[in-house]
C-alpha cells in the first residue's frame, strides 16, 4: 500500500517568514495531494490540494509543488502569520479524494 | 465543521467496556470515513462505507465495528475497549458530489 514519509515534525518561524513542509510517497499511481491544517481541538480543514496532471498550485500566501518523477510534493507558506500555527498533513491517494493515506503531521510554530 | 457532526464530544471508558461513536453528516453525501489519529501517527483509516448498505476495512480496522444506518449515519463500535484504543476519532465525508473530504471535531476516546 500507500506510503508517505513528512518532514520535519515540527517547525518553528519568526513571523513574515517563510515555511517548508516536505512530502515523499511510495505509490506512483498515486495521482491527488491534498493538504490539511489542523487547529487544536478541531478536525482537519483541507487547505490545497493538487493533482498529478499538475506540477503547482497556489492559493494566496499557499503554494504546493508535486514532483511526480521524484514522487515528493511540498507545501509552501509565504509571508507567516501566528495564525498558520496547527499542525500540517500531507496526504496521497491513487483513487482521487477517497481513502486518503496521511503523513504523521508537523507542527507549524509562528512566533510574533 | 459544520456538515459533519460527532458525538460525544469526550468519552473515558475502562477496559472491557462497549461504546458507539455516532457520526451524521448533512451534506448528503454517499461515502463516510472513519479515522482515528495518535501522536506521531497521523490519521489513518479504520473503515469507510461507500454507500448506504456497505462498508469496507481500512487500515486499522481490528477492535472496530461499524454501522452505515443509513445515508446519514455512520457509527463506529468498540464491543470491548482497550487503552490501544485511547486515541482521537474523526469521521469525514466528501463536502458535496466528488470533492475532498470534510471532517467533524472528533471524539477524544480515553481507555484506561
Amino acid at each position: 500500500g500507500e506510503n508517505v514519509e513528512q518532514h520535519p515534525s515540527t517547525l518553528s518561524v519568526q513571523e513574515g517568514d517563510s515555511a517548508v513542509i516536505k512530502c515523499t510517497y511510495s505509490d506512483s499511481a498515486s495521482n491527488y495531494f491534498p493538504w490539511y491544517k489542523q487547529e487544536l481541538g478541531k478536525g482537519p480543514q483541507l487547505i490545497i490540494d493538487i493533482r498529478s496532471n499538475v506540477g503547482e498550485k497556489k492559493d494566496q500566501r499557499i503554494a504546493v509543488t508535486l514532483n511526480k518523477t521524484a514522487k515528493h510534493f511540498s507545501l509552501h507558506i509565504t509571508e507567516t502569520q501566528p495564525e498558520d500555527s496547527a499542525v500540517y498533513f500531507c496526504a496521497a491517494s491513487n483513487s482521487g479524494y477517497s481513502t486518503l493515506t496521511f503523513g504523521k503531521g508537523t507542527m507549524l510554530l509562528v512566533s510574533p | 465543521n459544520a456538515g459533519v457532526t460527532q458525538t460525544p464530544k469526550f468519552q473515558v471508558l475502562k477496559t472491557g467496556q462497549s461504546m458507539t461513536l455516532q457520526c451524521a453528516q448533512d451534506m448528503n453525501h454517499n461515502s463516510m470515513y472513519w479515522y482515528r489519529q495518535d501522536p506521531g501517527m497521523g490519521l489513518r483509516l479504520i473503515y469507510y462505507s461507500a454507500s448506504e448498505g456497505t462498508t469496507d476495512k481500512g487500515e486499522v480496522p481490528n477492535g472496530y465495528n461499524v454501522s452505515r444506518l443509513n445515508k446519514r449515519e455512520f457509527s463506529l463500535r468498540l464491543e470491548s475497549a482497550a487503552p490501544s484504543q485511547t486515541s482521537v476519532y474523526f469521521c469525514a465525508t466528501p463536502a458535496q458530489g466528488n470533492s475532498p473530504l470534510h471532517f467533524g471535531n472528533g471524539t477524544r476516546l480515553t481507555v484506561t
